[in-house]
């Protein structure tokens, strides 16, 4: 079956330019999560939808950065105007949601942004 | 303190040895962890999850939790040149996952 898919796969922009990134989660999947990525760091959480409940945005470094879900299936991640430490690899990953988060997370395969 | 720590490596093991991947945690209250590989380049991967004390086998791998002590490891035996990745440990918190940032593991034939 289809896993977790991210587009774009890599995204080059300049300084101050918004961009979208997109995840489909695994079909069924009620939470979604995602993730940042600098180069050589762990991954930081930045946001985790779980059906129809109140996203827990905890993570977001900042106003620049929003999601959003569209019931229990794509999602947006947007961050206006960038800047170059937004440079980073963007993971999104979905689970069933049925253990209140404590269940194995599916990985795309990540959007690479770069911002000149 | 951050709430997961792992040491960053590289840690360096010849083929067929034994690969001791270690990470500690700081929330007590934590049921529920996690170790994925990442290969260069690559997203992260499931290995084993463990919730309970004690040790998880599954093939060539071990995942070992002491809770008292705040202490979950991976076993890696018979290591292959192909297991030489990145080894993150993820500890669940609330709601999302805290991943440490990673041991790099090389496997040298």
């Amino acid at each position: 079956g289809a896993g977790v898919s991210q587009s774009p796969s890599n995204k080059v922009t300049e300084k101050g330019k918004d961009v979208e990134l997109r995840c489909d989660p695994i079909s069924g999947h009620t939470a979604l999560y995602w993730y940042r990525q600098r180069l050589g760091q762990g991954l930081e959480f930045l946001i985790y939808f779980q059906g129809n409940s109140a996203p827990d945005k905890s993570g977001l470094p900042s106003d620049r950065f929003s999601a959003e879900r569209t019931g229990e299936s794509v999602s947006t991640l947007t961050i206006q105007r960038t800047q170059q430490e937004d440079s980073a690899v963007y993971l999104c990953a979905s689970s069933p949601g049925l253990a209140g988060g404590q269940e194995t997370q599916y990985f795309g395969p990540g959007t690479r942004l770069l911002v000149l | 303190q951050k709430e997961v720590e792992q040491n960053s490596g590289p840690l360096s093991v010849p083929e067929g040895a034994i690969a001791s991947l270690n990470c500690t945690y700081s929330d007590r209250g934590s049921q529920s962890f996690f170790w994925y590989r990442q290969y260069s380049g690559k997203s992260p991967e499931l290995i084993m999850s463990i919730y309970s004390n004690g040790d998880k086998e599954d093939g060539r791998f071990t995942a070992q939790l002491n809770k008292a002590s705040q202490y979950v490891s991976l076993l890696i035996r018979d290591s292959q040149p192909s297991d030489s990745a990145t080894y993150l440990c993820a500890v669940h918190n609330t709601d999302k996952l805290i991943f440490g940032t990673g041991t790099r593991l090389q496997v040298f034939p």
